[in-house]
Parts: structure tokens; sequence; C-alpha cells
């Protein structure tokens, strides 16, 4: 089974600033591997796909990058609707598929 | 756009089976594989096991001595049974489509195991 960790567990940034969260799987996962944005009270809303690609209606602040096993979600400059829970995701080896222990993005 | 709706019972007594049905509109049941995911209170996400529309299955291994998925093509839905549940069942229970990543979600369903 391929591990996700993620880091930091806690992030506090302030409006307005950049964001930059880390994820790493235990085995290279080449670019395999999605984020999702979860408020609290609603269901995770998928943000990117293949490590890079935005989803449908994602605006362009959010950007993904990285391959193999080591992998970086970047917020460009935080609005007050991003702050929430952001989950990493590996379909490389699949099953099981596996999602990240999560990072929580607070305001500063 | 394609949308799910989870629907079942909120509340299941310790040992007793846990089923939920997501309902699939706006799109076709062949195009995706079609999953269910769960999530403790406070805690991160759980996936338990999909389904194709052929019926093929996938669990997650720890849980797959009590879980079955099955799919109703003809309703456009997909089932989730887990047997013998505890209370370290009760969670938020999500259903998506799955094509790699989990494209669309369903608002969830809280499930609590409780007598």
């Amino acid at each position: 089974e391929i591990v996700m960790t993620q880091s930091p567990a806690t992030l506090s940034v302030s409006p307005g600033e950049r964001a930059t969260l880390s994820c790493r799987a235990s085995q290279n996962i080449n670019n395999n591997l999605a984020w999702y944005q979860q408020i609290p009270g609603q269901a995770p809303r998928l943000l990117i796909n293949g490590a890079s690609t935005r989803a449908t209606g994602i605006p362009a602040r959010f950007s993904g990058s990285g391959s193999g096993t080591e992998f970086t979600l970047t917020i460009s400059s935080l609005q007050s609707e991003d702050f929430a829970f952001y989950y990493c995701q590996q379909y490389s080896n699949w099953p099981p598929l596996t999602f990240g222990g999560g990072t929580k993005v607070e305001i500063k | 756009q394609v949308q799910l709706q989870e629907s079942g019972p909120g509340l299941v007594k310790p040992s007793e089976t846990l089923s939920l049905t997501c309902t699939v509109s706006g799109g076709s049941m062949s195009s995706y594989y079609w999953s269910w995911i769960r999530q403790p209170p406070g805690k991160g996400l759980e996936w338990i096991g999909y389904i194709y529309y052929s019926g093929s299955t996938n669990y997650n291994s720890s849980l797959r001595s009590r879980v079955s998925i099955s799919v109703d093509n003809s309703k456009n839905q997909f089932s989730l049974k887990l047997n013998s549940v505890t209370a370290a069942d009760t969670a938020v229970y999500y259903c998506a489509s799955l094509y790699g990543s989990f494209d669309h979600w369903g608002q969830g369903t809280l499930v609590t195991v409780s007598s």
C-alpha cells in the first residue's frame, strides 16, 4: 500500500499571502496525484489531478507541481474562501486508493 | 454535470448492517467507477471500495470481510452494505465517481453507530 504523508498538519497564513502545501508518497507514483479541498461541513472538492491539471472551474491561483514522490499544492494569494482542509490522494497503484492525512489552512 | 446523492438510515445499532444507496444523475453509469469513501468525525478520508457498471468490485483490505457494494444500472444507483458495525464505523459516508481521482462527490451522510 502506498502511504501518503502531508505536511504541515496546520498552516497559518494571512489573506493575500501564498500558501505552499506538501505531499509525499512512500513510493514513485509518477504524476498520478490529486488534490482536494474540503470546507468543514461540506464534501471534498477535486482541485487538481494529474499532479498539475486544474479541475473544471478551479481558479488559477491554485497550482500543483511535482512528480515521483514529492508534490506541492500552491495557493498564490489566499482568499477568505480558501481557508479549509486540503487532502492529496494517489491513484498510481490501486487498489487501494489512499489519501494523505490532510493539511488545515487557517487564518493567521 | 454528474450529481450524486446518498440516502439511508442515519442511526445503526452495533452489530447490525449499515446500508446506504447513492443515486447518480447527469451521467452514464458506464463512464466511471463508483466509489464509497468515509470520514470519521474530525478525521481524514478513507476509501471503502468501488464498483464498475459491470458489477466488478474492489474493496479496502481493512474492510473487505464486512463490506459489499452493488450496482443497479436500471435505477442509476449503487449501494453499500457494511455488516457487524461498531462505534468505530461512525462517520460521514460519501459516494463519488472515480476515474483515478474522485471527480464528483455526493454531499455525504452521517451514520452514527449507537444503541
